[in-house]
C-alpha cells in the first residue's frame, strides 16, 4: 500500500465545509483511496473511496488530482458531530480480505 | 442488525493472564479481522479471517492467536498477556468483494498490570 500523508490536526467552523489534505505521492495506478474516521474512541467508520473521478455520496465528497498524487476530502456542512480522527488509506482493488493500514489520520474539530 | 458486536467492552489482567476476546457478526460477511490500537496511533492488523477455517497473520501477530469459529465469529485469544499488549481491541468484517469497506465493532479497551 502507497504510504499516505496527512496534517495531525485541523479546525473548521460549524456550518462551513471541511476540507481535508491527503497526499499520496507513490500511489500506484490500481491503488484506490479509501476514507474512514473515528470519532472518539469508537471503532472506524467507512467514508467514501475513489480511483481517478472525484466521488460524491451522502457523507463527503472526494476530489483526487488528475496525477492521482493527492486527495482531499470535503465535508460540505461540517457539524460539531464531524468532530473525529479521519484516515486516508490507498490500497489496491476493493476485493480481497486484506487488512487496512492505517496512520495516524488528521484529527478534525469543528468549532461551534 | 447488532452488526458487530466485541465482548468484554473492557478487560484488566495481570501480566501472564490469558484471556479469549470474542466477536460476532451478523452481516453474512465472509471476512473478519482483529486490530489494535495503542493511544494516539492508527490501527494495525493482528490477524484476519478471509473466510470460514482460514485465517492468516496480520502486520502484528505475535503473542496472539485467532480461532474463526464459525461464519460469524472470530475470537482472540492472549495466552500469556504482556503490558504491551495493553490497548484497545477492534474487530470488524466485510464482505469478499468489498474488502474496503469494512464494518468495525466498538472495541475491547484491555489493560495488562
Amino acid at each position: 500500500d502507497a504510504k499516505t500523508t496527512q496534517p495531525p490536526s485541523m479546525d473548521c467552523a460549524e456550518g462551513r465545509a471541511a476540507n481535508l489534505p491527503c497526499n499520496h505521492s507513490t500511489i500506484s495506478g490500481n491503488e484506490y483511496v479509501y476514507w474512514y474516521r473515528q470519532i472518539h474512541s469508537q471503532g472506524p467508520q467507512y467514508i467514501i473511496h475513489g480511483l481517478k473521478n472525484n466521488e460524491t455520496n451522502e457523507m463527503a465528497s472526494l476530489i483526487i488530482t488528475e496525477d492521482r498524487k493527492s486527495s482531499t476530502l470535503i465535508l460540505p456542512h461540517a457539524t460539531l458531530r464531524d468532530t473525529a480522527v479521519y484516515y486516508c488509506i490507498a490500497r489496491g482493488s476493493g476485493g480481497g480480505a486484506d487488512g487496512l493500514t492505517f496512520g495516524k489520520g488528521t484529527h478534525l474539530i469543528i468549532q461551534p | 442488525n447488532a452488526g458487530v458486536t466485541q465482548t468484554p467492552k473492557f478487560q484488566v489482567l495481570k501480566t501472564g493472564q490469558s484471556m479469549t476476546l470474542q466477536c460476532a457478526q451478523d452481516m453474512n460477511h465472509n471476512s473478519m479481522y482483529w486490530y489494535r490500537q495503542d493511544p494516539g496511533m492508527g490501527l494495525r492488523l493482528i490477524y484476519y479471517s478471509a473466510s470460514e477455517g482460514t485465517t492468516d497473520k496480520g502486520e502484528v501477530p505475535n503473542g496472539y492467536n485467532v480461532s474463526r469459529l464459525n461464519k460469524r465469529e472470530f475470537s482472540l485469544r492472549l495466552e500469556s498477556a504482556a503490558p504491551s499488549q495493553t490497548s484497545v481491541y477492534f474487530c470488524a468484517s466485510s464482505e469478499e468483494a468489498r474488502g474496503y469497506e469494512q464494518y468495525f465493532g466498538p472495541g475491547t479497551r484491555l489493560t495488562v498490570t
